[in-house]
């Protein structure tokens, strides 16, 4: 079956270091989104991308980064981990409906923490 | 952008109870709507969408939402709860991109 994938699942880390989050998914879906979840705020979307070499700003940019060198992968790095990042993080795509903002699929999703 | 506001944080109900979660949004036209659950420990899962066409829209579980213009406002309801709806329910609203309500996580009462 198709799916979305996370790794690793959970994350302890220090601060300053570099941290990379894996998103695959085999749905051969154009678009993918990373969000982090936080108590209070819901999910607020961190980068997305709507095609390979497409990436996007969302609202909470600052720190990370992406590049979508194919159709199936959406790497998120922490350039340098803040005890700000300590997260839940979502990776999530969606069908190639010619509707941007169409329904989501979810992966299990990252727990990070940044010491 | 786009912005969405679920009311209420928490919510505890009766098993057998009707139940109704708040969402309003703002934005300038008709975005695209989605009410999405998550168990704990889980990634989201959609319950159901309205995109255009019949305000009341069905989805899975016995859930259903209503949209309505003239109030900007998506509100699930579901008429008799089961427990294992217990989980954090989440209002989405499709413009530029995808923005989420902050959740009302739903208690139900033995």
């Amino acid at each position: 079956d198709a799916e979305i994938t996370q790794s690793p699942r959970h994350k302890i880390t220090e601060t300053g270091r570099q941290v990379t989050l894996a998103c695959h998914q085999t749905w051969n879906h154009n678009n993918m989104f990373w969000y982090r979840q936080d108590l209070g705020h819901g999910l607020r979307l961190i980068h997305y991308s709507y095609g390979v070499q497409d990436t996007n700003k969302g609202e909470v940019s600052d720190g990370y980064s992406v590049s979508r060198s194919n159709t199936e992968d959406l790497p998120l790095t922490l350039e340098s981990a803040a005890s700000s990042q300590t997260s839940v993080y979502f990776c999530a795509s969606s069908p190639n409906s010619g509707i941007r903002t169409d329904t989501q699929y979810f992966g299990p999703g990252t727990r990070l923490t940044v010491l | 952008a786009q912005s969405v506001t679920q009311p209420d944080i928490h919510i505890t109900v009766s098993e057998g109870a009707s139940l109704e979660l708040r969402c309003n949004y703002s934005y300038g036209a008709t975005p695209y709507l989605f009410w999405y659950v998550q168990s704990p420990g889980q990634g989201l899962q959609l319950l159901l969408k309205y995109f255009s066409g019949d305000t009341l829209v069905q989805g899975i579980k016995g859930f259903e939402a209503e949209f309505k213009r003239s109030q900007s406002s998506f509100n699930l309801r579901k008429p008799s709860v089961h427990w294992s709806d217990a989980a954090e329910y989440f209002c989405a609203v499709g413009a530029d991109d995808m923005r989420f309500g902050a959740g009302t996580r739903l208690t139900v009462k033995p």
